[in-house]
């Protein structure tokens, strides 16, 4: 089955305490990207991926870094995680990034940061 | 600055009326529009797409019309079912302008279909 699997679904952490978020793609895909949601702003892009050791930031990357070592995995990095991270986290892959293919997304990472 | 915007926060149609739900966007740039659907504790899903070359596009009871004049797209639902509760998500991409074709996300749309 064609998926998106993130990891944890859900996360309570403590403010300075590093942590990842795994995103693994089966379907080989080259884009890759990470997207947090909050309430009243929609789905906000962090970092994306054009291909294996291809990063570059999306609209709000401060606190984070990704890596893409490896085609299928696209890691989300919070070095010293604050309580303005505390949000729902969503990683998305489509197989190319040109602009009409359709992005599938995981099932979320709820992330609290107390 | 918003690029792409859904004023309506939540919409409430029976269940077999049409339920119409609208994005505008100032991006001029912007050449595909896509509707995603996001059900709670899930991710949002891929519904239906729109390039600027088009003006209407229609998938089973969901059709996307497009008004590039206007900067606006208004996804309709007919009929519809409670199934379709969930929030909708409006997306824009541009082909031009950089190499990142990320997808530019309005708030949403709460849709609830009531039987």
């Amino acid at each position: 089955e064609a998926q998106v699997t993130q990891n944890p679904r859900y996360l309570i952490t403590v403010t300075g305490k590093k942590l990842t978020v795994t995103c693994s793609q089966n379907m080989n895909h080259e884009y890759m990207s990470w997207y947090r949601q909050d309430p009243g702003l929609g789905l906000r892009q962090i970092y994306y991926s054009m291909n294996v050791e291809v990063t570059d930031k999306g609209d709000v990357p401060e606190g984070y870094k990704v890596s893409r070592k490896e085609k299928r995995n696209f890691p989300l990095i919070l070095e010293s995680p604050s309580p303005n991270q505390t949000s729902l986290y969503f990683c998305a892959s489509s197989l190319k990034g040109t602009v009409n293919t359709e992005a599938f997304f995981g099932q979320g990472t709820r992330l609290t940061v107390v | 600055d918003q690029q792409v915007k859904q004023n309506s926060p939540s919409l409430s149609v029976q269940e077999g009326r049409i339920s119409i739900l609208n994005c505008d966007y100032t991006n001029s740039m912007f050449d595909y529009f896509l509707w995603y659907k996001k059900y709670p504790a899930e991710g949002p899903t891929f519904l239906i797409s729109i390039s600027s070359i088009k003006d209407k596009n229609e998938d089973g009871r969901f059709t996307v019309f497009l008004n590039k004049s206007a900067k606006h797209l208004s996804l309709h639902i007919v009929p519809s079912q409670p199934g379709d509760s969930a929030v909708y998500f409006c997306a824009a991409s541009a082909s031009r302008g950089g190499s990142n074709y990320k997808l530019t996300f309005g708030k949403g749309t709460l849709l609830t279909v009531n039987p």
